[in-house]
């Protein structure tokens, strides 16, 4: 198995660009999630999926979009990118709840300039 | 919502003596309390977890241990070694519910030889 992967790892965006980070799992997982890494504040919740056809919002929604059509896909959009959403994205998944062991991808490095 | 404080931001200790990293949470609904490790340019790696009917969980050279009553878990990793430095974060979870999980802002573990 793969795990959870994630591309690309790093991406440049000026300001008002739009752009997809991609997140894939192939464990069968229904529960997945986006978090966002920020120096010195640890990992925050942006949008959660407990299944195909659901989502919902975490702690940071604002400027996120996501979807979830497949088990196994759940990127995550970005509009119009803005200086604040500098950081590392990372997608996670776990067989049910966020009270399983959550297993992360390595990670996105977005710069928004 | 869950708050979790975190304690220290940065700890050092001599190969082979022991390190504990102590966390707070605010949620007394939480039940769930993960640890994970952050090597530097990977994603997060559960090491240990406990689950609130629990008081202490130990796996080799780690363990965790909960107080429910005053709402602190702490982790405890014995006769250190250069691998285990990283960055360690704790996590909260509601169990029942799927709204991810709450981190603390990470401890960073510098094992010197």
């Amino acid at each position: 198995n793969a795990g959870v992967t994630q591309t690309p790892k790093f991406q440049v965006l000026k300001t008002g660009q739009s752009m997809t980070l991609q997140c894939a799992q192939d464990m069968n997982h229904e529960y997945m999630s986006w978090y966002r890494q920020d120096p010195g504040m640890g990992l925050r919740l942006i949008h959660y999926s407990v299944g195909a056809g659901i989502t919902d919002q975490g702690e940071v929604p604002n400027g996120y979009n996501v979807s979830r059509s497949t088990t196994e896909d759940f990127p995550l959009r970005l509009l119009s990118a803005a200086p604040s959403q500098t950081s590392v994205y990372f997608c996670a998944s776990s067989y049910s709840l966020s009270a399983d062991t959550q297993y992360f991808g390595p990670g996105t490095r977005l710069t928004v300039l | 919502g869950e708050n979790v404080e975190q304690h220290p931001s940065t700890l050092s200790v001599q190969e082979g003596d022991s390190a504990v990293i102590k966390c707070t949470y605010s949620d007394s609904a939480s039940n769930y309390f993960p640890w994970y490790k952050q090597e530097l340019g990977k994603g997060p790696q559960l090491i240990i977890d406990i689950r609130s009917n629990v008081g202490e969980k130990k796996d080799q050279r780690i363990a965790v241990t909960l107080n429910k009553t005053a709402k602190h878990f702490s982790l405890h990793i014995t006769e250190t070694q250069p691998e285990d430095s990283a960055v360690y974060f704790c996590a909260a979870s509601n169990g029942g519910g799927a709204d991810g999980l709450t981190f603390g802002k990470g401890t960073h573990l510098i094992i010197q030889p």
